[in-house]
């Protein structure tokens, strides 16, 4: 069965110190996946694709990256306002049309 | 443009009563979904639809029926609704098939009692 995790569940960081989140799957034959940004009480927002096992995304101190059997999202010197839940999403297996969700990895930035 | 919008933002009723949750998009987007999340489950798909006319069922579609009669517009109902279904209902657009993201409204926020 298709199946995407992320960890950790919750992350508190102080501002300025970097770290990763991690996005698992076991859907075979990996075929792009997603990052979205979710704020409290509103709906998630597109942040990245990844088309494929090696490349890198960035914007303003998120990078994605992509490997055949994870993603990992860095947040490099964060701030309070990045402070969210990220969502990672992958194609399922019959179809691009359909994805499936982690969990998501809580985020606070305390400053 | 709004992009997607949803109506109500937040609804109760009581167990056995029904509801359409209403979905809308300015986009001119051919796919439109229908997810509920859950703390600790992420979203999960309910229905979906790949143009006017056409629904198809999620992971979660039991409970749950959904009508796309406009481009613009994706209804989803509950006949009679149970405790189980108190969610955060999400709707979400798409444009082109393939590799693409998804458009997210703000939520609807349902307690059954």
């Amino acid at each position: 069965e298709d199946q995407v995790t992320q960890s950790p569940e919750a992350l508190r960081l102080q501002e300025g110190e970097s770290s990763s989140l991690n996005c698992s799957y076991t859907v075979s034959g990996l075929r792009g996946l997603f990052w979205y940004r979710q704020d409290p009480g509103k709906g998630p927002e597109f942040l990245f694709t990844l088309y494929s096992a090696g490349e890198e995304k960035e914007k303003e101190r998120l990078k994605a990256t992509l490997t055949k059997k994870e993603s990992f999202l860095h947040i490099t010197a964060p701030k309070p306002e990045d402070s969210a839940t990220y969502l990672c999403a992958v194609p399922m297996k019959t179809s691009y049309d359909k994805v499936i969700f982690g969990p998501g990895t809580s985020l606070s930035v305390i400053p | 443009n709004a992009g997607v919008t949803q109506t109500p933002k937040f609804r109760v009723l009581k167990t056995g009563q029904s509801m359409t949750l209403l979905c809308a998009q300015d986009m001119n987007h051919e796919y439109m979904y229908w997810y509920r999340q859950d703390p600790g489950m992420g979203l999960r798909l309910i229905h979906y639809s790949v143009g006017e006319g056409t629904t198809a069922k999620g992971e979660v579609p039991d409970g749950y029926n959904v009508s796309r009669l406009k481009k613009q517009n994706f209804l989803l109902g509950l006949e009679s609704a149970a405790p189980s279904q108190t969610s955060v209902y999400f709707c979400a657009s798409k444009g082109p098939p393939g590799l693409n993201e998804q458009f997210f409204g703000p939520g609807t926020r349902l307690t059954v009692l």
